[in-house]
């Protein structure tokens, strides 16, 4: 069945070091990918997807490239602010159109 | 333009009660989704609604159930509450079936 699998956290990095959170999935064709953020006390906000391999989703600094080769979708971030601690879900639409999500990756930032 | 608005924020029920929850999607969208938030389980699909009419169901108890109301406000409830459905449930709403999905602050269950 489809699942995806993302790197176990908490991460922590201090302000402007380089960020990458990896993810890989596992599916039947070539599903949507998705990147969420959620807040504390929050739900969950799109941060970026890609809907074929190849495409590069980017928003607020953030990338990350569909790669159906490796059945990967790092997200990264060139330099991360204290403003972007949060928890990072990587997410695939499912054959039935519903999400399923990775477990999430807490990133911490420290000034 | 309002996002998707879950009601109540929080809750406190006692094991065998019923629960109630609301969710109001963003005007114009017509399909809802709900999730459940837990520590060990993360986040897991309950069920899909368009058009008043459910679409997908996630592998959960028939003590889960829903409806959606010919405005697209959608409605969750859980009877007979276990601790294990303590958790935070998230309203997603969609404009229709397989498009970007918005969710809602949630609504945190604690069940004592």
């Amino acid at each position: 069945g489809n699942s995806v699998t993302q790197m176990e956290g908490p991460v922590t990095l201090s302000e402007e070091a380089f960020l990458t959170i990896n993810c890989t999935y596992t599916a039947t064709g070539y599903p949507s990918l998705f990147w969420y953020v959620q807040y504390p006390g929050e739900g969950l906000q799109l941060l970026l997807k890609a809907t074929k391999a190849d495409d590069k989703g980017s928003n607020k600094g953030f990338e990350a490239t569909y790669r159906k080769e490796t059945t990967s979708f790092h997200l990264e971030k060139g330099s991360v602010q204290v403003s972007d601690s949060a928890v990072y879900f990587c997410a695939l639409r499912g054959s039935q159109g519903n999400l399923i999500f990775g477990k999430g990756t807490k990133l911490s930032v420290k000034p | 333009k309002a996002g998707v608005t879950q009601t109540p924020r929080y809750l406190i029920k006692t094991r065998g009660q019923q629960v109630t929850l609301s969710c109001s999607p963003i005007s114009g969208h017509r399909s809802v989704s709900w999730y459940q938030q837990t520590p060990g389980q993360g986040l897991q699909f309950l069920f899909e609604y368009f058009s008043e009419t459910q679409r997908n169901k996630g592998n959960f108890p028939g003590r889960f159930s829903g409806r959606q109301f010919s405005n697209s406000r959608s409605e969750m409830n859980v009877s007979t509450l276990e601790l294990g459905d303590s958790a935070l449930y998230l309203c997603a709403s969609s404009l229709a079936l397989n498009t970007e999905a918005f969710f809602g602050q949630g609504t945190r269950l604690t069940v004592v």
